[in-house]
């Protein structure tokens, strides 16, 4: 299965400082996707970057990617404490199934 | 647009009894749904994946004859817990993916509320 391996496990900043949180995956991949959840709710979707992008913008979160380092990074600048919540990456294989396997995600916390 | 409803929001019941959550894709045709549940404090854990008119394939470990998934239509998809213990007191989180969502909607899932089920 292809899982993305988040890191840190956990985050804390103060709000107004930028958050970089960072997704590890060991095969080639079609796109990478980034979630969000909030606490006891369900993921919302943040963003997508395809293999061959290696920066993507959306508002105030940035996304790289190194596919030669099988890796991405999350930038969230000018944080919020309503950015508080559990950032997941997803590798998508681009089969037929789409089936994400997710880490354990990187927990952030801004304190406001 | 791709909002992705699930119902109900919280269930308790007995142990023995099943339970049934339903999610729909109210403004997309969702030709996959998948479903996960996720403990305190945990990730999501995938359990099974499910196309419009076929069978569900689930997950290694996954008990396909306790978690009954049916996708009967480009809109519903529904898991049923039966005989429901204690150990399966969990969040179950569905996602639709499929055309008519948005640009990507095909690749990316769109994730509803979730069901959170206490079992007694």
């Amino acid at each position: 299965s292809q899982q993305g391996e988040e890191d840190p496990q956990a985050l804390s900043i103060q709000e107004g400082e930028n958050a970089t949180m960072n997704c590890s995956y060991k095969t080639s991949i079609n796109n990478l996707q980034w979630y969000r959840q909030n606490s006891g709710r369900g993921l919302v979707h943040l963003i997508l970057i395809r293999s061959n992008e290696r920066e993507k913008h959306s508002g105030r979160l940035r996304v790289t990617l190194d596919t030669s380092k099988k890796s991405s990074s999350l930038l969230i600048t000018a944080s919020r404490a309503a950015d508080t919540a559990s950032y997941f990456c997803a590798p998508d294989l681009g089969n037929t199934g789409n089936q994400f396997y997710f880490g354990t995600g990187t927990s952030l916390t801004v304190i406001p | 647009g791709a909002v992705v409803s699930q119902h109900p929001s919280w269930v308790i019941c007995k142990s023995g009894t099943s339970v049934k959550i339903e999610c729909r894709s109210l403004d997309f045709q969702a030709t996959t749904m998948f479903w996960y549940r996720q403990f305190p404090k945990q990730s999501l854990m995938l359990m099974a994946t499910s196309n419009e008119g076929s069978k569900a394939t689930y997950e290694q470990g996954v008990e396909k004859d306790k978690f009954l998934i049916n996708h009967a239509s480009l809109t519903l998809s529904t898991l049923t817990v039966t005989s429901a213990h204690p150990e399966d007191s969990s969040f179950y989180i569905c996602s639709a993916s499929g055309p008519g969502g948005g640009a990507s909607s095909k690749e990316t899932q769109y994730f509803g509320p979730g069901t959170r089920l206490l079992v007694l």
